[in-house]
């Protein structure tokens, strides 16, 4: 068990660029959730999937911010014309599958993508 | 709505004084109440959990008791250590609404020696 990974760490990026973002959940769960952290807040839901399907978005998740999780493994988190107001936290958790007995209501944190719009 | 509400920080105390982080929520179901910690630069933790009214949860000398009747779920530590020195968060979750965490604005906690 490594623990959920992301990539990029860290990200700097110009007014109006793309950004795209990758979660690596841990293996074997089916549940895997985006939140955005701005500095001294708590993180703020954005969306999840289970398995590959995506269930829930926040309002939070404008036009401009699309996920994806096509293989029910990694996911992606792109950012169009990115705004300032985009700079924060962005942090991926996965979760196992409900009834397995692992522990479905715990969510596992990855270190996150710390962005930074100029 | 559905929210979480913590007591403003900074906290700050000497070590092995008593510690006292208050959170209160609103829920329209049943949630699990969460403890996540996050220590300077490095990602979210679990700290504790309680999936049920008057549930304890506990860790590494932290605890925390989901009351209902309060809406609340206080952490609590007998005696704190510099290594405590972190960022706390309270969080929900309601199984009926996707199982999203819904966070409180988070506590910073500074241990003195």
């Amino acid at each position: 068990d490594t623990g959920v990974s992301q990539d990029p760490r860290h990200k700097i990026t110009k007014r109006g660029q793309n950004v795209t973002f990758r979660c690596d959940p841990i293996s074997e769960h089916n549940r895997l959730y985006w939140y955005r952290q701005t500095l001294g807040q708590g993180p703020e839901f954005l969306t999840y999937f289970q398995n590959e399907a995506q269930l829930e978005k926040s309002r939070l998740l404008s036009d401009r911010f699309s996920a994806e999780r096509p293989k029910g493994s990694f996911s992606t988190l792109e950012i169009q014309r990115t705004e300032q107001g985009d700079s924060a936290m962005y942090l991926c958790a996965s979760s196992p599958k409900q009834g397995s007995g692992l522990g479905a209501d715990t969510q596992y944190f990855g270190p996150g993508t710390r962005l930074t719009v100029l | 709505g559905n929210s979480v509400t913590q007591m403003e920080g900074p906290v700050t105390l000497s070590e092995e004084a008593f510690l006292t982080i208050n959170c209160t929520y609103t829920a329209t179901g049943y949630p699990s109440l969460f403890w996540y910690v996050q220590y300077p630069g490095e990602g979210l933790q679990l700290l504790l959990k309680a999936t049920k009214a008057d549930d304890k949860g506990s860790n590494k000398g932290f605890e925390a008791t989901y009351r209902k009747e309060t809406t609340s779920f206080h952490l609590e530590k007998g005696s704190v250590q510099v290594s405590d020195s972190a960022v706390y968060f309270c969080a929900l979750i309601l199984y009926n609404q996707g199982g999203k965490l819904i966070f409180g604005q988070g506590t910073e906690l500074s241990v003195k020696p």
